[in-house]
């Protein structure tokens, strides 16, 4: 079975901080990939940045990063320099990649609120 | 932006009676995915298809049944519209590997 966890409801941050979004996640599929997702109070899904479970590299993506411990099972979404149009809802989520028996399922955390102030 | 549209947009329906929300996409993915949101609870699968004729439930399957008979398209259907069944759905589609999944726009749904 799947899990995602996002213990962080709410964080706040200052402009051109960076912040870092929690993400845990518990699997019995040997390859899976990771992903991030930013949904403004417009509701449109963004897709931030994908990291796979045997990528040796933490990946990034602008000021976007992904701080992948796979021992520990975290996944966490580093921001760099806060902007004020990062404010929004952030999703973690969890795909069973080819070859595992969840056929591609891919599950969503309960999400993070990040505010940033001026 | 990735070829994925949801119809439609916005729906107002009454209760007990059936509805079918459609996933079009021209990005011939594999994976095809129905969620729903409701505050306080984030995103739920409902149910999802790994192929043409292949689909599987997610977590809140009740209620709800799903077709794919085409790589493009993946209906969701109410079968008899319930108040509870009030939420924003969206559609999501994904390869099997890589960092290709992407989202609709959502459909609100209001059942009364």
């Amino acid at each position: 079975a799947q899990k995602i966890t996002q213990t962080q409801p709410g964080m706040f941050v200052q402009e051109k901080e960076a912040v870092t979004l929690d993400c845990t996640y518990d699997t019995s599929d040997p390859s899976y990939g990771l992903f991030w997702y930013k949904q403004p109070s417009s509701g449109e899904m963004i897709f931030l940045i994908y990291q796979g479970s045997y990528d040796q590299q933490n990946a990034t993506e602008g000021r976007y990063s992904l701080n992948f411990q796979k021992a520990r099972k975290s996944a966490n979404l580093v921001i760099s320099a806060s902007q004020l149009g990062d404010s929004a809802m952030y999703f973690c989520a969890m795909r069973a990649n080819a070859g595992g028996t969840s056929y591609g399922k891919l599950t969503f955390g309960q999400g993070t609120i990040l505010t940033v102030h001026p | 932006d990735a070829g994925i549209t949801q119809s439609p947009r916005h729906k107002v329906t009454e209760t007990g009676t059936p509805v079918t929300l459609r996933c079009h996409q021209t990005e011939n993915h594999r994976y095809m995915y129905w969620y729903r949101q409701d505050p306080g609870h984030g995103l739920r699968l409902i149910h999802y298809s790994y192929g043409v004729k292949d689909t599987d439930k997610g977590e809140v399957s009740d209620g709800y049944s799903v077709s794919r008979s085409k790589t493009e398209d993946f209906l969701l259907t109410l079968e008899s519209a319930t108040s509870s069944q009030t939420s924003v759905y969206f559609c999501a589609i994904s390869a099997p590997t890589g960092g290709l999944a992407f989202f609709g726009q959502g459909t609100r749904l209001t059942v009364v």
